[in-house]
């Protein structure tokens, strides 16, 4: 299995708060990204990470921000957690710069509840 | 309309059986395709990517029809261990972002 760990695990915070999910990774891969799974959604990306300090957005980036400041950690911050943002976030890497096209490999995720 | 769309299922099958799962993309310059698997509040995980000259690994069977924009994935010879959910996987380039299917439901009976 590939190097990938985030934390925390589960969370649970109340409307308003800041929350930072982070994401470690061991493989030096260069791509990173954050995704959210929802119900009737599937995965959808949020941010995403093409080397230290060199980030995107995704197609659900609105109340996230990420910062990269070393290649083998992605953090994910909602400044004020809002209850459409309870979900289950999973970081994903991509060896797609060693000539492997595309495959992410996925954390265990975050499952995350705003209330 | 979705970028990627699949039959969210459930499909309900016995040990044994032969399935098969359809998924229908729109962008027609995407350039890679696969299947992911996730069991149940695990993450995703690679099955198999898609090449256009079809592509076998086990029991399981990848074809992909550019002019159709359509992919597919055949299960032969289904296991208990079968069931989870398969996603079909869409990205348009190179190192960029992936895009994902809602994910198609299988459950293997005994």
């Amino acid at each position: 299995d590939a190097g990938i760990t985030q934390s925390p695990r589960h969370k649970v915070t109340e409307t308003g708060t800041p929350v930072t999910l982070r994401c470690h990774q061991t493989e030096n891969h260069r791509y990173m990204y954050w995704y959210r799974q929802d119900p009737g959604h599937g995965l959808r990306l949020i941010h995403y990470s093409y080397g230290v300090k060199d980030t995107d957005k995704g197609e659900v980036s609105d109340g996230y921000s990420v910062s990269r400041s070393k290649t083998e950690d992605f953090l994910l911050t909602l400044e004020s957690a809002t209850s459409s943002q309870t979900s289950v976030y999973f970081c994903a890497i991509s060896a797609a710069d060693r000539g492997h096209y595309n495959e992410q490999f996925f954390g265990p995720g975050t499952r995350l509840t705003v209330l | 309309r979705k970028e990627v769309e699949q039959d969210p299922g459930p499909f309900n099958v016995p040990e044994g059986a032969t399935v098969a799962f359809n998924c229908t993309y729109s962008n027609s310059a995407s350039q890679s395709f696969f299947w992911y698997r996730q069991d149940c509040r695990k993450e995703p995980k690679l099955l198999m990517s898609v090449y256009s000259s079809g592509n076998e690994d086990g029991r399981f069977t990848a074809q992909l029809n550019r002019a159709s924009q359509y992919i597919s994935l055949l299960i032969r010879d289904s296991k208990l261990s079968d069931s989870a959910t398969y996603l079909c996987v869409v990205t348009p380039g190179w190192g960029g972002k992936l895009i994902f299917g809602q994910g198609t439901e299988l459950s293997v009976k005994p």
